[in-house]
């Protein structure tokens, strides 16, 4: 079964700088999509940004980029200029490719300091 | 907005009872999915539908159940309802699978 794994329960950055938020996964599957979702005090689920694993090239969205290194299964989010609005639980997920569903690490709760 | 709909947003009710929750997909989306958000396990998805079909399972109780109609919404049913299913259920949809949006999700407190 796979796995994901967020080291880090709770991570604090002041405004304006950069911040990264770790993951680890396992499996065995070699054709797989990993994502970020962010969750606000609203409990909302927004999906922050998505990689898949047959790209070599790491995924960027505006202030918001990954360091996906698939030989050693981490997919690390990297939030530059870190905004109020950024203050979240950011959830590391793995789908397998074809039929499946989410698998979700226990997520980061970021604090941004203004 | 995701554009994934989610009815009622908050359930109150108690031990034993049943109660549906529904779920309208993005525009165009075949699949929907559910997930179960609690304090103790955390994020954990419970099935897939596609199309009217079911596609994938994963660590749903056998006293839920759902199913998706031919117009593409889904409704999640609890039945015999206890203290431990209090979580919030959110419903997702996709187009190609492989990118999941959410709905804003529907608490269920069970008294």
């Amino acid at each position: 079964a796979q796995t994901v794994t967020q080291s880090q329960p709770e991570m604090s950055v002041q405004e304006a700088e950069t911040v990264t938020l770790s993951c680890t996964y396992d499996t065995s599957e070699s054709d797989y999509y990993l994502f970020w979702y962010k969750q606000p005090p609203s409990r909302q689920m927004i999906l922050v940004i998505r990689q898949e694993a047959y790209k070599q090239q790491n995924a960027t969205e505006n202030r918001f980029s990954v360091n996906f290194q698939k030989a050693s299964k981490s997919f690390s989010l990297k939030i530059s200029d870190s905004q109020l609005g950024d203050a979240a639980m950011y959830f590391c997920a793995y789908l397998k490719g074809g039929a499946d569903g989410l698998t979700f690490g226990k997520g980061t709760h970021l604090i941004i300091q203004p | 907005d995701s554009g994934v709909t989610q009815t009622p947003k908050h359930l109150i009710t108690a031990t034993g009872q049943r109660v549906t929750l529904r779920c309208s997909p993005r525009s165009g989306d075949l699949s929907v999915y559910w997930y179960q958000q609690s304090l103790d396990q955390g994020l954990q998805f419970l099935i897939q539908y596609y199309n009217g079909e079911e596609r994938a399972k994963g660590n749903i109780l056998e006293r839920f159940s759902a199913q998706q109609f031919p117009d593409l919404h889904s409704e999640l049913n609890l039945s015999s309802l206890e203290l431990g299913d209090s979580a919030l259920y959110f419903c997702a949809s996709s187009k190609s699978g492989n990118t999941i949006y959410f709905g804003e999700g529907s608490w269920l407190t069970v008294v």
